[in-house]
């Protein structure tokens, strides 16, 4: 399983570190992902880090901003938001992701958290 | 506006089947595989099919998924109360080098 825990109030162009620590898998063998939604929206996908902690990705909106990372030796995932703005305010979901081969073929995200709660104020 | 585009809502009776499309472009749907998540607010989400048809262990066979070209179908037989929930659909595109969510699908159950 994943358990996230890091979301709060912050403030608009606060900061704000979220965690996600996972058990019962071998985490270094996994990529892992970042998915959010906002009130009333649908799920979007904010970044990946693929296993050894090199090969990221982000959606454009947080490039910049958004800092993904993990330390296998502690099976954890971390998100570093900087400068929030409103539209960061969602729920935070962490993912494991699943796949060999071509990225993309055959890759999906099979183990979700519950979700941490990220709410910027203006 | 999302990447993928899915109807936002769906409905049906109970014990009927219900289709949810999804419509992509080649840089996602048209090159890489269809995953679909099953999500109540609140909760975590659900991997309900993963790889354009493939049901990961405990997902019940009245849930499959279809894709053809730069298009993706979920269909939901049997349709039961518990059903009554959103749905998604998702692919890698090449393009923008990220993962894209359709903007989900609301299903009632009547």
């Amino acid at each position: 399983q994943v358990v996230e825990s890091g979301g709060g109030l912050v403030q608009r162009g606060g900061s704000l570190r979220l965690s996600c620590t996972a058990s019962g898998f071998t985490f270094s063998h996994y990529g892992m992902t970042w998915v959010r939604q906002a009130p009333g929206k649908g799920l979007e996908w904010v970044a990946t880090v693929k296993q050894d902690g090199n090969d990221k990705y982000y959606v454009d909106s947080v490039k910049g901003r958004f800092t993904i990372s993990r330390d296998n030796a502690k099976n954890s995932l971390y998100l570093e938001m900087n400068s929030l703005t409103a539209d960061d305010t969602a729920v935070y979901f962490c993912a494991r992701e699943v796949g060999l081969g071509s990225y993309g073929v055959g890759y999906y995200f099979d183990i979700w958290g519950q979700g941490t709660r990220v709410t910027v104020s203006s | 506006q999302s990447v993928l585009s899915q109807p936002p809502s769906a409905s049906g009776t109970p014990g009927q089947t219900v289709t949810v499309s999804c419509s992509g472009t080649f840089s996602n749907i048209g090159s890489n595989t269809v995953n679909w998540y099953q999500h109540l607010p609140g909760t975590a989400p659900k991997l309900l099919i993963y790889s354009n048809n493939q049901r990961p262990l405990g997902v019940p066979e009245r849930f499959s998924g279809s894709k053809s070209g730069t298009s993706a179908s979920l269909a939901i037989s049997e349709l039961q109360s518990e059903d009554e929930t959103d749905y998604y659909c998702s692919a890698w595109d090449d393009s923008l080098n990220a993962w894209v969510f359709g903007g989900g699908t609301k299903l009632t159950v009547l």
